[in-house]
């Protein structure tokens, strides 16, 4: 069976930093697509970031410079550093994947819940 | 950047209706669209792709059409099940991907 399963969320301070991880299994990582989607409290959902098979990654403009996305490929897993955070950017953070086949996203974690707060 | 702009934000409808949802894009994207069903405290689900695929095990009640600006996703007989929020998605690049605001059905 193909999933994932996301880490790493808890309570930061603004300012501060987290690594979210996201275990891949039944897949690689680096054949697909992976990304991060958020959904902050009572909202809708909001793509993060994406990378490539290749290594090409992009990133939503609110994140840019603070964010970055990462593989391990030998341990099949998926990053994402988050760095000098804000309280908006709390969210239940989801690990996904794509892959490339233009099906659509058919693969989702069940999420890790980040909150920014002093 | 692509805007996704779904219609409407909440639906009421009863057991045994067809429902329609819109969801419009502010420039073409081809049929690079997607359909996700959502539950609350759920990881979102894929129901349809490039615009009128169904995804697997998805039931054939739900159907996705439309290409460049506009699409609908129809429930051709409303379950109880399906209460949920669905969201649309364009995927014409993979570097930006954007979602409409979604759309909560209630029963």
């Amino acid at each position: 069976e193909e999933q994932v399963v996301e880490s790493g969320g808890g309570l930061i301070q603004p300012g501060g930093s987290l690594r979210l991880s996201c275990a891949a299994s039944g897949f690689t990582v680096n054949t697909n697509y992976m990304a991060w989607v958020r959904q902050a409290p009572g909202k809708g959902l909001e793509w993060v970031s994406v990378i490539y098979p290749g290594g090409y990654m992009y990133y939503t403009d609110s994140v840019k410079g603070r964010f970055t996305i990462s593989r391990d490929n030998s341990k099949n897993t998926l990053y994402l550093q988050m760095n000098n955070l804000r309280a908006e950017d709390t969210a239940v953070y989801y690990c996904a994947r794509d892959t490339g086949r233009r099906r659509g996203v058919d693969v989702w974690g069940q999420g890790t819940t980040v909150t920014v707060s002093s | 950047d692509i805007q996704m702009t779904q219609s409407p934000s909440t639906l009421s409808a009863s057991v045994g209706d067809r429902v329609t949802i819109t969801c419009r894009a502010s420039q073409s994207v081809s049929n690079w669209l997607a359909w996700y069903q959502q539950k609350p405290g759920q990881a979102p689900n894929l129901l349809i792709y490039k615009a009128s695929s169904l995804h697997s095990g998805v039931p054939s009640r739900f159907s996705g059409s439309g290409s460049g600006t506009e699409f609908t996703l129809t429930i051709s007989s409303l379950q109880p099940d399906d209460s949920a929020t669905y969201y649309c998605q364009q995927y014409n690049s993979y570097s930006t991907w954007t979602f409409g605001q979604g759309t909560k059905v209630e029963i």
